[in-house]
């Protein structure tokens, strides 16, 4: 069983819809989560970090997590055709180790 | 603005060269890693340093070796390439102890080894 999850999509969103990214991961002790996103050809830059229980919002972004179920998620609200990017889930177990989803990839169609 | 440099954006090089890829951040930051990423696979864990002249071994440490002698800087080596080592190489580092930190990545380097 990978340790962190993600649908590779392609996942397709009209512009303006709700793009739902979702991951799951193994390691129950994991402490915080990251939500970054990459260009195509490009490196990763952060969105959102998240540590405790609930949802957490900045501008069109809203992450959430549930613990016991061991699952994030990121909503991005009124997608944009710039948002077409791949999104990399990331947890760290509280060590100096992150482990990366594989990504899931965003088209959002004008 | 931070800053993670890798020294080299494209690369090629032949079969059984030794091949040096340099990085760099002006963060002070503690802890450097260095990822490989492949389509499908996603990123993967090759070596990271907690402090200068310290390193642990990540996901696939094999045909890599790395070296940290400042903390400002992290290279990794290809003792001897193989095509199969062709790939994208992330730098990243975070601030030690920390483990709330953000990872920021230096720009990548696209290495072919033909």
């Amino acid at each position: 069983q990978k340790e962190v999850e993600q649908n590779s999509g392609p996942l397709s969103v009209p512009e303006g819809a709700i793009a739902s990214l979702n991951c799951t991961y193994s390691d129950r002790v994991s402490q915080s989560f990251f939500w970054y996103r990459q260009y195509s050809g490009k490196s990763p830059e952060l969105i959102m970090s998240i540590y405790s229980n609930g949802d957490k919002e900045d501008g069109r972004f809203t992450a959430q997590l549930n613990k016991a179920s061991q699952y994030v998620s990121l909503l991005i609200r009124d997608s944009q055709p710039s948002d077409s990017a791949t999104y990399l889930c990331a947890v760290n177990s509280g060590t100096y180790k992150y482990i990366f989803g594989t990504g899931t990839r965003l088209k959002v169609l004008a | 603005d931070v800053k993670v440099t890798q020294s080299s954006r494209y690369l090629v090089k032949r079969t059984g060269e030794k091949v040096f890829l340099e990085c760099v951040q002006d963060m002070d930051h503690e802890n450097m890693f260095w990822y490989r990423q492949d389509p499908g696979l996603g990123l993967r864990l090759i070596y990271f340093s907690y402090d200068v002249k310290m390193k642990e071994k990540g996901d696939i440490p094999e045909g890599y070796s790395v070296s940290r002698e400042k903390k400002e800087r992290f290279s990794l080596i290809l003792e001897s390439a193989s095509t199969n080592q062709t790939s994208m190489y992330l730098c990243a580092s975070t601030l030690g102890g920390a483990w709330t930190a953000e990872a920021f990545f230096g720009q990548g380097t696209r290495l072919t080894v033909v």
